[in-house]
């Protein structure tokens, strides 16, 4: 079946530690989009990319880094640099970039500071 | 800028119909929608273009007020399934944002038996 992964579900970091999430489709699309979501909030952009090698920042993007070396992934790396990271991360993709098309989403992962 | 979502939130019964608007600043061209349930990932719903077509849910519509600063999303005769958060999106036209959606905060709608 075809969809969005993440990974891992549920993920806890001490203070002053770099984490990566994982997300991976096999939808062939384009376009990768990675959001956060904090309690009773919307989704907010983290970073996308819209082509192999190349991506951009979004709205929060301080404190985040991420990759896309394969169209298949798209992973996000929150750093240490992020004062407050405790929330809900979502992936999504979307068939090319054309605003007609849909966002699929993953299962997303729920990051805690300890 | 973010669109502006209401109600923030909605209760019904089962049977009910409800309206969720999205309101923006600026003139609208597309309008996507989903719905998230507790914990999960959002879920594709529609898109509502600017010709009025709609792409998506065969039950749920949509529409564009007259400025098009407005949309508004239908749901009739409501399903205990449709109980959720609803968000709005709307994209960046234009330049390196182009395909970039901006979602509101949502919409709580809780559909009781």
């Amino acid at each position: 079946d075809g969809g969005i992964t993440q990974s891992p579900k549920y993920l806890f970091r001490k203070e002053g530690q770099n984490v990566t999430l994982s997300c991976e489709q096999n939808l062939n699309h384009d376009a990768m989009y990675w959001y956060r979501q904090d309690p009773g909030q919307g989704l907010r952009l983290i970073y996308y990319s819209q082509i192999v090698n190349d991506f951009q920042k979004g709205d929060i993007a301080e404190g985040y880094s991420v990759s896309r070396e394969k169209k298949e992934s798209f992973p996000l790396t929150v750093t240490s640099a992020q004062k407050n990271p405790t929330a809900f991360y979502l992936c999504a993709s979307r068939v090319g970039d054309r605003v007609v098309n849909e966002q699929f989403f993953g299962p997303g992962t729920r990051l805690t500071v300890l | 800028q973010q669109p502006v979502q209401s109600p923030q939130a909605v209760i019904l019964r089962e049977g009910e119909d409800a309206v969720i608007n999205c309101s923006s600043s600026k003139a609208l061209y597309s309008v996507h929608w989903y719905r998230q349930k507790h914990g999960e990932a959002p879920v594709f719903l529609m898109i509502l273009l600017k010709g009025g077509e709609q792409k998506g849910h065969e039950k749920i519509s949509a529409s564009f007020n007259e400025k098009k600063q407005q949309s508004s999303l239908y749901l009739t005769a409501s399903q205990l399934s449709y109980s959720g958060t609803y968000f709005c999106g709307i994209p960046n036209a234009g330049g390196t944002s182009y395909g970039k959606l901006t979602f509101g905060q949502g919409t709580i709608l809780t559909v009781h038996p």
